[in-house]
């Protein structure tokens, strides 16, 4: 079945430490996005990608780095730039860049910091 | 930028029909409207997603006046398992390039009762 695996469902960082959270896809889209859910609230963009080798910041990209070197996977590195990086992270892709076309999200990462 | 404003909660029964208003006053020509779902823990689920008049699937309709100022996302006869966020979400096509339409609000949390 086609669909989007975030690995791993949870992670835990301590203080000072980079770490990547994983996203691939095989469903063939070209836009690929990360969002993230802090408890309550909705869902803020974090960086988007319309095509491979291409990416673009969204809302809250202060902290965060992306990289898009394969159509299937959009890795999101959490930096330690990042003050408050607890929060639930979900990536999407959907088959063209643009709302119109649908997302599909995988299952999501909680990143806890300790 | 087509901002949606929804309300935050909503409480409904089991049996009952829920009907939930979005509103996009600076909605684009080329917008669409797109609702999702989300469970705790979860990505967003796709839902229904709409231009003009009434659009039904098995799951929901989707209701939206001539003006296309506001939306309504309808589920009919619910139950204790739609108990969940609802997002609206307002967007084309991607053409111009930016990140329109890719904001997901807070959205309406629905609880359903028994």
């Amino acid at each position: 079945d086609g669909g989007i695996t975030q690995s791993p469902k949870y992670l835990f960082r301590k203080e000072g430490q980079n770490v990547t959270l994983s996203c691939e896809q095989n469903l063939n889209h070209d836009a690929m996005y990360w969002y993230r859910q802090d408890p309550g609230q909705g869902l803020r963009l974090i960086y988007y990608s319309q095509i491979v080798n291409d990416f673009q910041k969204g809302d809250i990209a202060e902290g965060y780095s992306v990289s898009r070197e394969k159509k299937e996977s959009f890795p999101l590195t959490v930096t330690s730039a990042q003050k408050n990086p607890t929060a639930f992270y979900l990536c999407a892709s959907s088959r063209s860049f643009g709302s119109f076309y649908g997302y599909t999200f995988g299952s999501g990462t909680r990143l806890t910091v300790v | 930028l087509a901002k949606t404003t929804q309300p935050i909660s909503m409480d409904s029964y089991e049996g009952q029909e829920v009907n939930i208003t979005c509103s996009h006053n600076n909605i684009a020509t080329n917008d669409y409207i797109t609702w999702y779902q989300q469970f705790p823990s979860q990505g967003p689920r796709f839902i229904i997603q709409g231009y003009k008049t009434k659009v039904t699937n098995e799951v929901a309709s989707l209701f939206i006046p001539a003006d296309r100022k506001s939306s309504t996302l309808s589920l009919p006869r619910v139950s204790l398992s739609d108990t969940a966020v609802y997002y609206c979400l307002v967007g084309d096509m991607g053409s111009g390039g930016g990140a329109d339409g890719l904001t997901f609000g807070k959205g309406t949390h629905l609880i359903i009762q028994p």
